[in-house]
Formats: C-alpha cells, structure tokens, sequence
C-alpha cells in the first residue's frame, strides 16, 4: 500500500521566520509530487509541484525532492500569519493520474 | 489557471433522501474527475475516479451503489449519494485534470449534512 507521511504538528513559526515541512512516501515509482494548502473548511490549492531531485523556488516557497531518501520537503520563507493552514503533501505514480495524500502538518505562524 | 465549481456548496438533508452534487471544469475539458470526501481533521480520501464516458473505479470500501458518478461530459460530473444518513455527513470535494496534465484542479468542496 502506498503510504504518504507527514507530521500532524501544529509546527508553530514567529512571523518572519522559516517553516519547514516535511514528507516521505513509501512508492519508490513516484515520479510526481505536490504541495497543497488547506485552509480550515476550504478545499485545497496548489502552492508548488516537483518532479526531479533538488530545489525548485517560487517566490517564498521552495520545495526541495530527494527521491534516493524519498523525501520531499517544502520551506516557507518569511512566514507570515496568512500562511497559517495545514499543509498537504501529495504523490503520483507514473502508472495513473491518482494522487496519494499524506495526513497534513498544520502550521501556525505567530504574530 | 484552471478553474473547477462545485454545487452546492452546502446541503441539509434528511436521513434517507439522495443529493446530488455537481462538478464542473469552467474553462479547461477534464478527461478525468476525482472525488475525495474529508471528514474534520483527517486528510483527503479518494472515494473514486471517473473517466469521461466510461465507469467510475471505486477505490476499496466505497460501495459504487451507495454513491453513483457520472461523468457524462467533459466538463460535468456528478456524484449522488444516495439514501444518505448521518455517517455520510462530510467535506465532499472534486478535482480534475486535463489530457496529459500533471496536476490535479480542485473544486470549493460541497459540506452535506445528514440529519
């Protein structure tokens, strides 16, 4: 079975600072990976996807894939309050277009 | 970017009834339409994916018969829960992707509340 990990936190953050969020997979045939932010009782948005080993910056994001560990980590530079919400890692195989998510680590950036 | 719509947003209904929830691709053609249902703090479930005129799969302990999809376009698909009661109350959402497209589009999500 395809298991994607996250720390549940909350991960709590001054503003300013950095957040680190991280997740594993157990599907060494994952090819594809993306981060979705949830806010309380919205639906999830994309913040960044990633498909090859190494960094891949977007404005105050940076989402960082090891496919060798199987990790995949996104950063979130200069937190602010707004970027409060539970983070969630997801997978995709090469063999469908199915996304396997993993649990979700809430943040809480602290004024 | 690409833009997927629910509705509704949120229903009550009375134990028994069936609902039906729309999901629409506004400005793209999705061949292939996802359905998750959430229940408060745990994370996305995927209930089943539909294809554009075919069957839906059902992933393992979805009964197909309690919560029927139907993608008939592509740009609508529906999933109707059927005689619904209280345990099926939930955070019901879709998403959608295009052809070869790596990424999955989400919908607002529908709240059902069964009472």
């Amino acid at each position: 079975q395809k298991e994607v990990e996250q720390n549940s936190g909350p991960l709590s953050v001054p503003e300013g600072a950095i957040a680190s969020l991280n997740c594993t997979y157990s599907d060494r045939g994952s090819q594809s990976f993306f981060w979705y932010r949830q806010y309380s009782g919205k639906s999830p948005e994309l913040i960044m996807s990633i498909y090859s080993n190494g960094d891949k910056e977007d404005g105050r994001f940076t989402a960082q894939l090891n496919k060798a560990s199987q990790y995949v980590s996104l950063l979130i530079r200069d937190s602010q309050p707004s970027d409060s919400a539970t983070y969630l890692c997801a997978v995709k195989d090469n063999a469908g277009n199915m996304l396997t998510f993993g649990g979700g680590t809430r943040l809480m950036v602290k004024p | 970017g690409a833009v997927v719509s629910q509705h509704p947003s949120r229903v009550i209904c009375k134990s028994g009834t069936s609902v039906k929830i729309e999901c629409r691709s506004l400005d793209f053609q999705a061949t292939t339409m996802f359905w998750y249902r959430q229940f408060p703090k745990q994370s996305l479930m995927l209930m089943a994916t539909s294809n554009e005129g075919s069957k839906a799969t059902y992933e393992q302990g979805v009964e197909k018969d309690k919560f029927l999809i139907n993608h008939a376009s592509l740009t609508l698909s529906t999933l109707t829960v059927t005689s619904a009661h209280p345990e099926d109350s939930s955070f019901y959402i879709c998403s959608a992707t295009s052809g070869g497209e790596e990424t999955q589009y989400f919908g607002p999500g529908t709240r059902l509340l069964v009472l």
